[in-house]
Order: structure tokens, then C-alpha cells, then sequence
């Protein structure tokens, strides 16, 4: 099986930087995934990691180990309109394709 | 590009009842993956379709089914709705089933 961990809430300041953990655990990993979700919306796609190292786009930035089933999603710059949920997804590997959510982030951008 | 629909986007049903929910991918994508996602949770993993053929299963009852049709489109069916079936309903696309994946904007399903 899979088990995702997260922080259930954060707050940072506008202008400063956050870093969101997610730490997993699975039998077989295929990616990571990184979406933001505004409340009663759906989740937008913010980053896919298959291999261990940093992936940077524009003021987002995710990172993977995979040897520590350990990922953070890093935002620069923060700004009003980044307060919502984050969430963590693993995907699994093999010819049966399972992605498991984390439970997410709750990021609460303060003046 | 037009991204990911789905329909309806808000539906109210009766215990018992059944419910259809149908998701049209991004032009291009052939993996489909149906959630369920609960207030205050992530979302569930239900079904991954991939080449009109079911690729992936969560651990949900009987009573929820999904096809993929010749065009990429999907269904997600489910039976004898119970009041925990309220939820949103999420679809999600894909290249291939393991590239990243795009959601749609949901369905909104109560069931009172």
C-alpha cells in the first residue's frame, strides 16, 4: 500500500519563500506529483518528479529523493493568490496504475 | 486547447438511485483516471483507463463502474447511491498512463 504524509496547515508572509514537505511511503514508485487547489475548485497541475533532484518553473520549485520518500514543493515570492491547498500524489509503478493523494497543504498567504 | 470537461457539473440524487458522470479528455490524451474527493480530503484514486482498457482500481465497492469509449471519452457509473457517495467527482487526463495528468473541473454529486 501507500502512505502520504503533509502538513495539514501552513501560514507565510506575502514576499517570503515556503517549502512544503511530503514524505511517502509505497510499494513501488512511479512520480510524484505536485497540485494547488483553490477551495471548491478542481486541482491544477503544478509539477511531475520521476527522478531525484530539483525541477524549477517560474516561482514554483519541487523537489524528490527517492532513496527518502521525501518531496517538497518550494514557492517564491509568495503572493495572496497562493493561499489554497497543495497536494502530494504518488503514482505507483507496474502494469497496475494506482495514484495515491495526500490528504494536502492548507497555505494561508498573510499580508 | 480545450482542457479537460466534464458533465454534469452539479447533480442532486436519491438514495438508491444511479448516476452517470462522463469526462472528455484534452485533445490527444488516451488515459483517463476517475477520483472521488471528500470535503477537507485529497482525492481518492477510483479508475485509470488507458487504450479503452481498465489499467488501475482504488478501493471502491462494486457498485462504481467506468467505461472508455473508441473516442477517449468516459463514463463513471455508479449504483444504489448511498448518502457518503456525496462527493466531487473528479476526471482526470493523460498522454499515457504515466505521464502527468490534468483534471477537469468536476461533479458535484449529492445525494440526499
Amino acid at each position: 500500500g501507500q502512505n502520504i504524509d503533509q502538513p495539514t496547515e501552513m501560514t507565510a508572509t506575502e514576499g517570503a519563500i515556503v517549502q512544503i514537505n511530503c514524505t511517502y511511503q509505497t510499494s513501488g514508485f512511479n512520480g510524484l506529483f505536485w497540485y494547488q487547489q483553490h477551495a471548491g475548485e478542481a486541482p491544477t497541475f503544478l509539477s511531475y518528479n520521476v527522478l531525484d533532484g530539483l525541477e524549477e518553473k517560474g516561482r514554483f520549485s519541487s523537489f524528490l529523493s527517492r532513496s527518502k520518500g521525501y518531496s517538497y514543493l518550494l514557492l517564491k515570492e509568495l503572493q495572496m493568490k497562493d493561499s489554497a491547498s497543495y497536494l502530494c500524489a504518488v503514482r505507483q509503478s507496474g502494469g497496475y496504475q494506482k495514484v495515491t493523494f495526500g490528504i494536502g497543504t492548507k497555505l494561508q498567504v498573510i499580508p | 486547447d480545450a482542457g479537460v470537461t466534464q458533465s454534469p457539473t452539479h447533480l442532486i440524487k436519491t438514495r438508491g438511485q444511479h448516476v452517470t458522470l462522463r469526462c472528455s479528455p484534452i485533445s490527444g490524451h488516451k488515459s483517463v483516471s476517475w477520483y472521488q474527493q471528500v470535503l477537507g480530503q485529497g482525492p481518492q484514486f477510483i479508475f485509470q483507463y488507458y487504450e479503452k482498457e481498465e489499467r488501475g482500481r482504488g478501493n471502491f465497492p462494486d457498485r462504481f463502474s467506468a467505461r472508455q469509449f473508441p473516442n477517449y471519452s468516459s463514463e463513471l457509473n455508479v449504483n444504489a447511491l448511498l448518502l457518503g457517495d456525496s462527493a466531487l467527482y473528479l476526471c482526470a487526463s493523460s498522454l499515457a498512463y504515466s505521464y502527468e495528468q490534468y483534471f477537469g473541473p468536476g461533479t458535484r454529486l449529492t445525494v440526499t
